[in-house]
């Protein structure tokens, strides 16, 4: 299986700022996931990051409010941008492993916009 | 459009005793994988079991068991032996299919709490 390390694992954040989430993999990998889990509600993918190639977006989810970055096969951000209390969310990055293309996931990162 | 339905918000079990929770999907596709997950309080998800859609047997993993009708397009969760740390939320999921051209995501379902009593 995959070691995800994300981070930060939580934070509290003030309206209109921007927080910046990173996902490390223990070994290559050719993509990586985002998703979102709002409060009581099941995982929504935002988007999934290619290395080297710009970032492809679900269905409501853009660029501006969730860049992206995927500089190497082994890590990924993803930013929150101008944030509202709307976006307090629990953000997880995935990435499939060899066999059998199972999703590992990592911690989470538990975010509050006040 | 893939589907997956728990129709479990929530479900309760006594310590030591087996239970099973509900998934059914829509998919027209052929190929498919299906998978559930454990989410606890700390909110990290955790991968149980997977099933392919071409696999014959059911898919087990220690206590936990894939309960595969592929006629039906059900994929239950059988836990058996309960124990308190199982008290969680559980996702089914559903992974597109590659030829989709949206390899490897997953749909979720709405998930169920499952709540292990002493």
């Amino acid at each position: 299986s995959a070691v995800i390390s994300q981070k930060p694992s939580r934070d509290i954040c003030q309206r209109g700022t921007s927080l910046t989430i990173q996902c490390q993999v223990d070994s290559q990998v050719t993509m990586m996931f985002w998703y979102r889990q709002q409060p009581g509600q099941s995982l929504t993918l935002i988007a999934t990051a290619n290395q080297g190639s710009e970032a492809t977006y679900e269905s409501g989810f853009v660029i501006d409010k969730f860049p992206i970055s995927r500089p190497n096969l082994t890590f990924s951000t993803l930013t929150v941008s101008n944030m509202s209390p709307e976006d307090s969310s629990i953000y997880l990055c995935s990435v499939s492993g060899r066999a059998k293309n199972i999703q590992y996931f990592g911690a989470g990162t538990r975010l509050s916009v006040l | 459009a893939q589907k997956i339905t728990q129709t479990q918000p929530g479900m309760f079990v006594q310590e030591k005793e087996a239970v099973t929770l509900d998934c059914t999907y829509d998919t027209s596709d052929q190929s498919y994988g299906l998978f559930w997950y454990k989410q606890p309080s700390s909110g990290e998800m955790i991968f149980l079991i997977y099933q392919g859609s071409y696999d014959e047997q059911n898919a087990t993993e220690g206590r936990y068991s894939l309960n595969f009708q592929k006629a039906r397009k059900s994929a239950n969760l059988v836990i058996s032996a309960s124990q308190l740390g199982d008290s969680a939320m559980y996702f089914c999921a559903m992974r597109r299919p590659i030829s989709s051209g949206s390899a490897r995501q997953l749909t979720f379902g709405s998930g169920t709490q499952l709540t292990v009593l002493p």
